[in-house]
C-alpha cells in the first residue's frame, strides 16, 4: 500500500526551463511533507519542506505547492540547471504515526538537458 | 561534521551468508533509521530508534532482519541468512527528533548489497 506515489519515474527538461515533479498522497493525516534529492552513489540529502497548514513555500529556486483537497504536492524548479539532474523523492510525516517516521514515494529522476 | 558514516560501502556476499551492515549516525542526534531502496518500493522505512530504544520495527520483512543500537554513537543491520532478494542499497539516516526541525533526516552515503 503506497501512501506516498510519484507517478513519473522519469522527467526530462531542457536548461533554463522550469521543472515540475509531482506526488500523490493518500494519508489525510498527513501533517508535513519534504522533499529530498539523490545523486548517483549518495544518500539523499534534504531539499525543502512546507506544513500542511501551508500551501506553499519557496527557497530560491525551488518552490514547494501543496493542494490538501487533492492530496496533491508538487516541486517547481525554476530555472532548472544540469546540477539540477538527480533523483527526487517526496516524503511525508503523518500526525498519527506518534513518532518521527517519514514515508517515501518510489522517486522521479529529473534529467536537465544542457 | 563527517556526517552518517555506513560501513561496508559495497558487500557482494553468497546466498545464506550473515551479512553486518554499520552505522555511526552523527553526534547530538538521538534518532536512527534504518531504510532500504529498491526500484519497486523506493525508500523503505525498515527500523527506527530513538535514544538506543527501537520505536518502529514494523518494516523489518522477516525474521532474518535484526538491528541493535547498543549505544548513542553505533548501530548495526544484520541479515542472516541472506537471500538474492535482499540485494539492494541500505541507507542508514539520523535526526534531532523535534518537530522544530521539520522532521529532517541527514543521510548516509548507503551500503550497496549483492547477494549472489
Amino acid at each position: 500500500d503506497q501512501q506516498v506515489k510519484q507517478n513519473s519515474p522519469s522527467l526530462s527538461v531542457q536548461e533554463g526551463r522550469i521543472s515540475i515533479l509531482n506526488c500523490d498522497y493518500t494519508n489525510s493525516m498527513f501533517d508535513y511533507f519534504l522533499w529530498y534529492k539523490k545523486y548517483p552513489a549518495e544518500g539523499p540529502t534534504f531539499l525543502i519542506s512546507i506544513s500542511s497548514i501551508k500551501d506553499k513555500n519557496e527557497d530560491g529556486r525551488f518552490t514547494v505547492f501543496l493542494n490538501k483537497s487533492a492530496k496533491h504536492l508538487s516541486l517547481h524548479i525554476v530555472p532548472s540547471q544540469p546540477g539540477d539532474s538527480a533523483v527526487y523523492f517526496c516524503a511525508a510525516h503523518a500526525s498519527n504515526f506518534g513518532n518521527e517516521k517519514l514515508t517515501f514515494g518510489t522517486g522521479t529522476r529529473l534529467t536537465i538537458i544542457p | 561534521d563527517a556526517g552518517v558514516i555506513q560501513s561496508p560501502r559495497h558487500e557482494v556476499t553468497e546466498m545464506g551468508q550473515e551479512v553486518t551492515l554499520r552505522c555511526k549516525p552523527i553526534s547530538g542526534h538521538n534518532s536512527l533509521f534504518w531504510y532500504r531502496q529498491t526500484m519497486m518500493r523506493g525508500l523503505e522505512l525498515l527500523i527506527y530508534f530513538n535514544n538506543n530504544v527501537p520505536i518502529d520495527d514494523s518494516g523489518m520483512p522477516e525474521d532474518r532482519f535484526s538491528a541493535k543500537m547498543p549505544n548513542a554513537s553505533f548501530s548495526t543491520l544484520k541479515i542472516q541468512p541472506s537471500e538474492p532478494r535482499d540485494s539492494a542499497v541500505y541507507f542508514c539516516a539520523s535526526s534531532q527528533g523535534s518537530r522544530d526541525l521539520n522532521y529532517e533526516q541527514y543521510f548516509g552515503p548507503g551500503t550497496r548489497l549483492t547477494v549472489t
